[in-house]
């Protein structure tokens, strides 16, 4: 049972540059999310995605794009890279019982440490 | 709109010391749950603990306890006998609502560096 896989686990882009990071999870969880980490920030939630199909803003979207054509899949897109966006990305999956309500077996991904040159 | 605030950024200790670890939360729902994370060196963070707001008594597991005082809106992590293994950043976080927009989403706090000195 893998959880939840990140790739790539590091990479460096120039400034301007476009990239795609994936997000897969095995365990059937509707809820999937994407953290960034930054040094004295804790993390932050970019965008998060309540099933397949959707999408939604966290609080700190900008300069990103997300999709999830597929339960287990969740993608995070730069589309012009810039150093701003140089931060540890997280990714986490959980399900909730009811709708809307708490969720249950928040799990996280390795991480992947983005630098923007 | 929910806070976690970890005031303590680094907390340097000797091997077998007590430290505690402040988390201090803001929230206008009254039903929430809290969480405790472990971030060692490697970068993956590990769960420690979920602990929902209508239980406010004390956890301990192993070395590590939780106070959880609503009074107060705080959550406050204590390692006993500290090992160097323990050694980290923790993270404070909190997840409000039942119903509605939730769906789960996590605020945390800033985090703080545990350094336990041999």
């Amino acid at each position: 049972n893998a959880g939840v896989t990140q790739t790539p686990k590091f990479r460096v882009l120039k400034t301007g540059q476009s990239m795609t990071l994936l997000c897969a999870q095995d365990m059937n969880h509707e809820y999937m999310y994407w953290y960034r980490q930054d040094p004295g920030m804790g993390l932050r939630l970019i965008h998060y995605s309540v099933g397949e199909g959707t999408t939604a803003k966290g609080e700190v979207p900008d300069g990103y794009n997300v999709s999830r054509l597929k339960k287990q899949n969740f993608l995070l897109g730069l589309e012009s890279a810039a150093p701003s966006q140089t931060s540890v990305y997280f990714c986490a999956s959980s399900y909730s019982p009811g709708q809307g309500s708490f969720a249950y077996g928040y799990t996280f991904g390795s991480g992947t440490r983005l630098t923007v040159v | 709109a929910q806070k976690v605030t970890q005031a303590q950024t680094e907390i340097s200790v000797v091997e077998k010391e007590d430290v505690t670890l402040d988390c201090v939360y803001e929230t206008r729902d009254t039903t929430y749950y809290l969480f405790w994370y472990k971030q060692p060196p490697s970068g993956e963070l590990v769960f420690l603990i979920r602990r929902n707001s209508f239980d406010e008594q004390n956890e301990i597991s192993g070395r590590y306890s939780w106070n959880f005082q609503k009074s107060t809106s705080s959550f406050n992590f204590t390692i006993t006998a500290s090992q160097v293994v323990d050694s980290a950043v923790y993270f404070c976080a909190l997840s409000e609502g039942a119903g509605g927009t939730s769906y789960g989403k996590l605020t945390f706090g800033q985090g703080t560096i545990l350094t336990v000195h041999p």
